[in-house]
């Protein structure tokens, strides 16, 4: 069966700091996979998403960046991080047409 | 640019009671999916809904959709305690992407 991981669970940052959050998926093979971030009390906003190895789509512009090196492995970074990074970061896969996301656990992650 | 409007965004209730939330959205789609979080947790997939009439039904839970209003629903049948959640419906866009509605936070009171 399909898992995803996703690292660390928690994390606390200083403005200005730089961010590599870390997502990969087992038991399938060319997954359709995203990054989603959740502000406080908020809905989901998709980042970025990606259907291939080093093939990368951005949604928002922002200070954030995304990767994936391996077909299975994607990756948000960012150079210097800003307080309004903050929220709730989720990661995603998904399948072809008419299948859903699911999600991993999920990063909370504080600017301070 | 497809939007996804859930209604309402605060529900309280009392235990046993029915309710339903609302999701309507924007452009054509042919796929909707309801999520639950649970407070500081990730999104548990609740229903996928595929094709105009569709109705699943899990537990207390029933979702259904009519792509010609552009409309998808959430019933709860007898709420309990339990069900206390924020929902989520997403709608299909492209191939590839989920456009969110911005959630419904849940309350069931005893």
């Amino acid at each position: 069966s399909q898992t995803i991981h996703q690292w660390p669970a928690t994390l606390v940052q200083p403005v200005g700091s730089p961010l590599s959050l870390e997502c990969t998926v087992e038991g399938t093979s060319n997954p359709n996979l995203y990054w989603y971030r959740q502000a406080a009390g908020r809905g989901l906003q998709l980042l970025f998403y990606s259907v291939g190895i080093g093939q990368i789509s951005s949604e928002v512009p922002q200070n954030l960046s995304a990767s994936r090196p391996q077909d299975r492995q994607f990756i948000l970074s960012s150079k210097k991080l800003l307080l309004s990074d903050s929220g709730f970061y989720l990661c995603a896969w998904g399948g072809w047409l008419n299948t859903e996301a699911f999600f991993g656990q999920g990063t909370r992650l504080t600017v301070v | 640019e497809l939007k996804v409007e859930q209604n309402p965004l605060f529900l309280s209730m009392q235990e046993g009671k029915n309710y339903t939330i609302y999701c309507n959205y924007s452009t054509t789609s042919d796929r909707l999916y309801w999520y639950r979080q649970d407070p500081g947790k990730s999104l548990e997939s609740l229903f996928v809904l595929l094709s105009n009439g569709a109705v699943k039904q899990e537990g207390r839970l029933m979702a259904s959709l009519d792509t010609k209003a552009r409309l998808s629903t959430l019933h709860i049948t007898a709420a309990v305690h339990d069900l206390s959640a924020t929902y989520f419906c997403a709608v299909g866009q492209g191939a590839q992407k989920l456009v969110f509605g911005q959630g419904t936070r849940l309350t069931i009171n005893p």
